[in-house]
């Protein structure tokens, strides 16, 4: 079974300035990583992903992950937030397995309240 | 042209109940799931089909039923609400069945509120 912690419920954080997302799962087998996010009143929009090969991931949106096996943690950084992106962000992992199909096991999620 | 749409957006009923929600996506995806949103914002997959085959199906109370038309349609179908299925039910999509981390894509939730 797979389970993902999201250190921070909220994080409060000014326009301009740099932000960063602390995720940490744990798993008894391989997993792929994600991060998505929630603006209000909407779906879920895929920010990014990590298969394998370079351990940093580029999304969209100016957002970045970095995948650390030894620490099993896959943080999400974005160098400078704007006010659009207040929106709650969830970390999601997939067992490397095609009989787990393809679910998706969630953090409790992060909100990120961009201030003027 | 909405990827993953739902209806209703917003449903308000009954405790007692039987109700469903709607699922299409226009994406040619074959698999298709059901999430549950609660209050305090977790997010926990409900089912999933793929080519109308269910291939996920988490504890969940045997009230909920979901049902699989089409490849592209995915319906939940809730017997005698109780006050905890209040939540936002997010369907989703994705390409393949599984084993290659294929991106899902989301609907915009159906907010059920249950009195």
């Amino acid at each position: 079974a797979q389970s993902v912690t999201q250190l921070d419920s909220q994080v409060p954080v000014f326009e301009e300035a740099p932000v960063e997302l602390r995720c940490n799962y744990s798993s008894s087998v391989s997993v792929y990583l994600f991060w998505y996010v929630q603006y209000p009143n909407q779906g879920l929009q895929l920010l990014l992903k990590y298969l394998s090969g370079s351990t940093l991931v580029k999304g969209i949106n100016g957002f970045e992950a970095e995948f650390n096996k030894s620490q099993t943690s896959f943080h999400l950084r974005k160098p400078s937030v704007h006010i659009s992106d207040t929106a709650e962000y969830f970390c999601a992992v997939i067992a490397r397995s095609k009989a787990a199909g393809n679910k998706l096991t969630f953090g409790g999620g992060t909100r990120v309240l961009v201030k003027p | 042209d909405t990827a993953v749409s739902q209806t209703p957006k917003y449903l308000v009923t009954q405790m007692g109940n039987d109700k469903s929600i709607k699922c299409e996506q226009n994406l040619g995806h074959d698999t298709m799931y059901w999430y549950k949103q609660d209050s305090k914002k977790f997010l926990k997959i409900m089912f999933s089909y793929n080519n109308k085959e269910l291939i996920i199906n988490e504890t969940v109370p045997n009230r909920f039923s979901p049902k699989s038309p089409d490849k592209a349609h995915l319906n939940l179908h809730i017997n005698s609400l109780e006050l905890g299925d209040s939540a936002v039910y997010f369907c989703a999509s994705s390409q393949g069945r599984g084993g290659h981390a294929e991106t899902q894509y989301f609907g915009p939730g159906t907010r059920l509120l249950v009195l």
